[in-house]
């Protein structure tokens, strides 16, 4: 069985502040997919990372695909009350749409 | 061009019954797939239809079972729900091939 797991698990902070997010496994995937999910609605896809070491940048998220492409990061730079929400990693295997999913981060961003 | 939509939004059900939930995807789209999300195992691969066929199934009991129908509309039925059964059932949709899926807001199981 295929394990995403995402770390911190909590995450609040002040308006302003930088904040970093993990998510680590021990399979290798052929991209990865980072989300956001709001309360009463379902993910919404924020990037994919396809190459090892690759580096994407999406405003103030910058999002980087492991070397051996079994992790990834999110970084979030001067974090907004709007950032609010449960970020999710996900892998892709083989054929098909099979996401696996991360545990998942919860940020919560305060004024 | 309207997003994917799931119907009911909310469902609550007792220990024993079943119930279909029902998925309509993005026009055009030709693939559905199915997740359960739940508070202790997050989000979970249920299955997968592309053209009326399953292509990938994940590793839920035989309860859990899903059609697609020609105009790629898909229901997902669980049989004899459990209290374990309540959760967030979230499809998605895509164009078919390892591309970008749209997920629907869900439906809400309350198994009593």
């Amino acid at each position: 069985t295929q394990l995403l797991e995402q770390s911190p698990q909590f995450l609040s902070i002040q308006e302003g502040e930088n904040l970093t997010v993990y998510c680590n496994s021990s399979s290798v995937f052929s991209s990865l997919q980072w989300y956001r999910q709001e309360p009463g609605e379902g993910p919404v896809l924020l990037v994919t990372v396809v190459t090892g070491g690759e580096v994407k940048k999406l405003k103030r998220l910058t999002f980087q695909f492991g070397d051996a492409r079994k992790d990834s990061s999110l970084h979030i730079t001067a974090a907004q009350p709007g950032d609010t929400g449960l970020y999710l990693c996900a892998g892709v295997t083989g054929g098909g749409n099979k996401l696996t999913f991360g545990t998942g981060t919860q940020l919560k961003v305060e004024l | 061009k309207a997003g994917v939509t799931q119907t009911p939004r909310y469902l609550i059900k007792t220990r024993g019954q079943q119930v279909t939930l029902s998925c309509s995807p993005i026009s055009g789209h030709r693939s559905v797939s199915w997740y359960q999300q739940t508070p202790g195992q997050g989000l979970q691969f249920l299955f997968e239809y592309f053209s009326e066929t399953q292509r990938n199934k994940g590793n839920f009991p035989g309860r859990f079972s899903g059609r697609q129908f020609s105009n790629s509309r898909s229901e997902m039925n669980v049989s004899t729900l459990e209290l374990g059964d309540s959760a967030l059932y979230l499809c998605a949709s895509s164009q078919g091939g390892a591309d970008t899926q749209y997920f629907g807001p869900g439906t809400r199981l309350t198994v009593l």
